[in-house]
């Protein structure tokens, strides 16, 4: 079964510091998206990404964020000056949004702790 | 401000029996829904999707969907202690195709 691979599993960063969390999607999907969870909270949409640019983003999705599809495989996410409330789980998600396959795949996640 | 709605749980079950798990959606216009299961730590498993009305059942699951009452609901049959986890679901915004989740039904099944 085809899956979205994301790496590191845990990082742990100093605050201030600029993280890139990495995901590798599904081949033959073209949608791409970033969510983020905090601790016993919700999933929450934070940017999708189609033909090499950003579609949607979030209020969450400020400044210090920004996504790169630096070649045919990678999608990443960069938080550039990472601050306390940054600490959550990182999902990345793929999708062909063909007929019948609206839903997305999910990798493992980041877990992300500024500390 | 398009809202999913579910009961946070838990919701206890024992093994064998029925679990049904709800949800409301606040946006008339949706046409995609979604059932995910999230353990623990882990990331989101899609495990049933639901476009029109009625019943779709997939092995021991059911999802069922409502678009007049807003409702969509996940029914497990002979539910096992492996089902027990959380519960989310989601819709899809057909404009921007971002997933709007619920904060999800924590599922607990007693062997």
């Amino acid at each position: 079964e085809p899956e979205v691979t994301q790496t590191p599993s845990h990082q742990v960063t100093q605050m201030g510091q600029e993280v890139i969390l990495r995901c590798v999607p599904i081949s033959n999907h073209l949608y791409f998206y970033w969510y983020r969870q905090i601790l016993g909270q919700k999933v929450e949409f934070l940017v999708s990404f189609y033909n090499n640019e950003i579609s949607e983003k979030s209020e969450i999705f400020d400044d210090q964020f920004s996504v790169e599809r630096p070649d045919g495989s990678n999608f990443t996410l960069k938080i550039r000056s990472t601050k306390l409330e940054d600490s959550a789980m990182y999902f990345c998600a793929s999708s062909d949004l063909s007929r019948g396959s609206y839903g997305y795949t999910f990798g493992s996640g980041t877990r992300l702790t500024v500390v | 401000q398009k809202e999913v709605e579910q009961n946070s749980g838990p919701l206890s079950v024992p093994e064998g029996a029925i679990a049904s798990l709800n949800c409301t959606y606040s946006d008339r216009g949706s046409q995609s829904f979604f059932w995910y299961r999230q353990y623990s730590g882990k990331s989101p498993e899609l495990i049933m999707s639901i476009y029109s009305n009625g019943d779709k059942e997939d092995g021991r699951f059911t999802a069922q969907l409502n678009k007049a009452s807003q409702y969509v609901s996940l029914l497990i049959r002979d539910s096992q202690p492996s089902d027990s986890a959380t519960y989310l679901c989601a819709w899809l915004m057909d404009s921007s195709y971002k997933l709007i989740f619920g904060s999800g039904t924590r599922l607990l099944v007693r062997p």
